[in-house]
């Protein structure tokens, strides 16, 4: 277990409101990344941070914000929820940073829907 | 963005028959990788890959690394009803800047027939 810990882990919302997803981990991993999944798109990066208050945007980062303010964990925040943000939401630490590895290892999911 | 064309979308297979997977894409990729995914849980690192022609064993499964580094495929030898799950692949470009920034394949859901 990589110690990540995702919060919550199921959400329903209405379009409009503000959402924050919580990514926790243990390890004090450098990077870190916020992925989302849905059918037919496989896994898509949204944001990734690579240090305390170093953050960047993935392919998909429009309607998303991140905050990094301490090591151990990286928020997902929605300012405004619209449908088109229901999906299930990946953390995932890169155990292997400074090798240019890859190998992520991914939390449990935050589902997201929106209505 | 970089399209990953994974194929095929899903596999209905046997008990003991052996399943091939493969992944292609326009672009070139430094490192690509496969992943698994159980219902209801984060997907789960199989294989990694490096060097263009590597070949890479992990128990029953094998995967290798396309000489025109546009490519990659998955075997599953003998499957059994764990292997149950979605595939993925995922390839990640060289340089400093793409640590952990992959691009996924769309999966391949796998169903095994005791």
């Amino acid at each position: 277990d990589a110690g990540i810990t995702q919060s919550p882990r199921h959400k329903v919302t209405e379009t409009g409101t503000p959402v924050t997803l919580r990514c926790h981990q243990t390890e004090n991993h450098r990077y870190m990344y916020w992925y989302r999944q849905d059918p037919g798109h496989g896994l898509r990066l949204i944001h990734y941070s690579y240090g305390v208050k170093d953050t960047d945007k993935g392919e998909v980062s429009d309607g998303y914000s991140v905050s990094r303010s301490k090591t151990e964990d990286f928020l997902l925040t929605l300012e405004s929820a619209t449908s088109s943000q229901t999906s299930v939401y990946f953390c995932a630490i890169n155990r292997l940073a400074g090798m240019n590895t890859g190998e992520l290892f991914f939390g449990e999911g935050s589902r997201l829907t929106v209505l | 963005g970089q399209q990953l064309n994974q194929s095929p979308q899903s596999m209905f297979i046997q008990e003991g028959e052996d399943v091939s997977m493969n992944c292609t894409s326009s672009s070139i990729f430094n490192t690509w990788l496969w992943y698994k995914q159980d219902p209801g849980e984060g997907p789960v690192l199989l294989i990694a890959l490096y060097k263009a022609g590597e070949l890479t064993s992990n128990g029953r499964l094998t995967a290798q690394f396309g000489i025109t580094r546009k490519d990659s495929f998955l075997n599953i030898s003998a499957s059994i009803p764990s292997d149950v799950g979605i595939y993925f692949c995922a390839g990640q470009a060289s340089g400093g800047t793409s640590y952990g920034k992959l691009t996924f394949g769309q999966g391949t859901i796998l169903t095994v027939h005791p």
